[in-house]
């Protein structure tokens, strides 16, 4: 079982949908990334989360610690929101030390217009 | 502020020859990490270095690849007598510190034929 799990592992909806992407995770972890990643292009990092909520523009994540969860939510999408979603933790072992990102396996989001 | 630069975008190498990756991290961060996305898969770390130091190259094959990060110019990831499964997204990413956010570049593909 991976690390970090992502759900759904695809989504499609019609532009102006409320989009929610899941993200799982079973250890330990110091700091949540959620970042974006357009087909053929670079990655965009969204938000760095370790606690509550943040939110920018129209995109909002959520962080659950007690339940090792994280969503990532999309109000009013539009069809340049298409892209693939990555969740990303830092575990907290190794302390300070601990610099590497286990990564999911990303979610492909497409919005029709 | 610049964000972080990859040169080339897009680099084509036949069997046998070796491929030169740039990176240029944000104006004041130190931390560098190069990750590699092979098709249709997440990314996996590589390499992590701070200036003039390798800390963590443990992501990284121990045969044709390398990395360095002088003291002076960008961080280079160099892979001698490419074959065809290095072809991959190659992404570096930059902080100011340890635990920090990461910001990533735009990645460089490279297709070896």
């Amino acid at each position: 079982k991976n690390e970090v799990e992502q759900s759904p592992q695809n989504l499609t909806a019609q532009e102006g949908e409320f989009i929610t992407i899941n993200c799982s995770y079973s250890v330990g972890i110091s700091a949540l990334h959620w970042l974006q990643q357009h087909p053929g292009g670079g990655i965009v990092s969204l938000f760095m989360l370790s606690s509550g909520k943040k939110k920018h523009g129209r995109l909002i994540a959520t962080i659950n610690i007690q339940e090792k969860h994280s969503s990532l939510h999309i109000t009013a999408s539009h069809p340049r929101d298409s892209a693939v979603y990555i969740c990303a933790v830092r575990s907290e072992e190794g302390g300070d030390s601990n610099y590497q990102l286990i990564w999911g396996a990303g979610t492909k989001l497409i919005i029709k217009p | 502020n610049a964000g972080v630069m990859q040169n080339p975008r897009h680099l084509v190498r036949r069997r046998g020859q070796e491929a030169r990756l740039r990176c240029s991290p944000m104006k004041g961060h130190s931390h560098v990490y190069w990750y590699r996305q092979l098709p249709e898969e997440g990314l996996k770390f590589m390499v992590y270095l701070q200036k003039e130091n390798i800390i963590d190259e443990s992501g990284m094959p121990k045969e044709r690849f390398s990395a360095e990060f002088p003291k002076e110019g960008p961080s280079i990831l160099r892979i001698q007598q490419v074959v065809r499964g290095d072809s991959a997204a190659y992404f570096c990413a930059s902080s100011p510190g340890l635990r920090s956010e990461q910001y990533f570049g735009p990645g460089t593909r490279l297709t070896v034929t």
